[in-house]
């Protein structure tokens, strides 16, 4: 069975500076997909960045990037240029690439931000 | 935009009671998900729907049911609520097809079961 681990409950970063979230997971399947949600503090889950695993260029959405290494199963989220409302819990998930559409996600990272 | 509603964003219940939650989608899509998030356990999978009246299990689905009569609603049900049913449900849409593989969350609704 698939899994997803994030090791950080909690980080915090200072406004304009850069943190790195971590995510690994586990799974037997060579092609599936990976995902950052984003939850601030009204709870509306956004997606804020997809990697499809057979793409081995790092996916990018302006101040946010992955670090995605395949062989080590490793897929981090890092945030430059910190923002105030960049203040969430971040949920790393994966999807197998199938149709069950089914997304198994990890326990989440708290990210503070400091003016 | 897509949008995804669930109908109520605190509930408070007593045990034993039917609870029901609802969740709307505009966007016609085919798949719905049905998630509980508790504290250090991140989001796990209830139910799930790929059509009308089609439903599929999920990771946790002992003391559930749901309900999908039309394509824009899918209803989760909790027969006989108990307390270890106190959560945070969110409701999520996903469209199917080519490149189409990214869920839409709703705001979710915080139960409490006393």
């Amino acid at each position: 069975a698939q899994t997803v681990t994030q090791s950080q409950p909690e980080m915090s970063v200072q406004e304009a500076e850069t943190v790195t979230l971590s995510c690994t997971y586990d799974t037997s399947e060579s092609d599936y997909y990976l995902f950052w949600y984003k939850q601030p503090p009204s709870r509306q889950m956004i997606l804020v960045i997809r990697q499809e695993a057979y793409k081995q260029q790092n996916a990018t959405e302006n101040r946010f990037s992955v670090n995605f290494q395949k062989a080590a199963k490793s897929f981090s989220l890092k945030i430059s240029d910190s923002q105030l409302g960049d203040a969430a819990m971040y949920f790393c998930a994966y999807r197998r690439r199938d149709n069950t559409d089914k997304l198994i996600f990890g326990t989440g990272t708290r990210l503070q931000v400091f003016p | 935009d897509v949008k995804v509603t669930q109908s109520s964003r605190y509930l408070v219940k007593r045990t034993g009671e039917k609870v029901f939650l609802e969740c709307v989608q505009d966007m016609d899509h085919e798949n719905m998900f049905w998630y509980r998030q508790d504290p250090g356990l991140g989001l796990r999978l209830i139910y799930f729907s790929y059509d009308v009246k089609m439903k599929e299990k999920g990771d946790i689905p002992e003391g559930y049911s749901v309900s999908r009569e039309k394509k824009e609603r899918f209803s989760l049900i909790l027969e006989s609520a108990s307390t270890n049913q106190t959560s945070m449900y969110l409701c999520a849409s996903k469209g199917t097809g080519f490149l189409v593989d990214t869920q839409y969350f709703g705001p979710g609704t915080r139960l409490t079961v006393l």
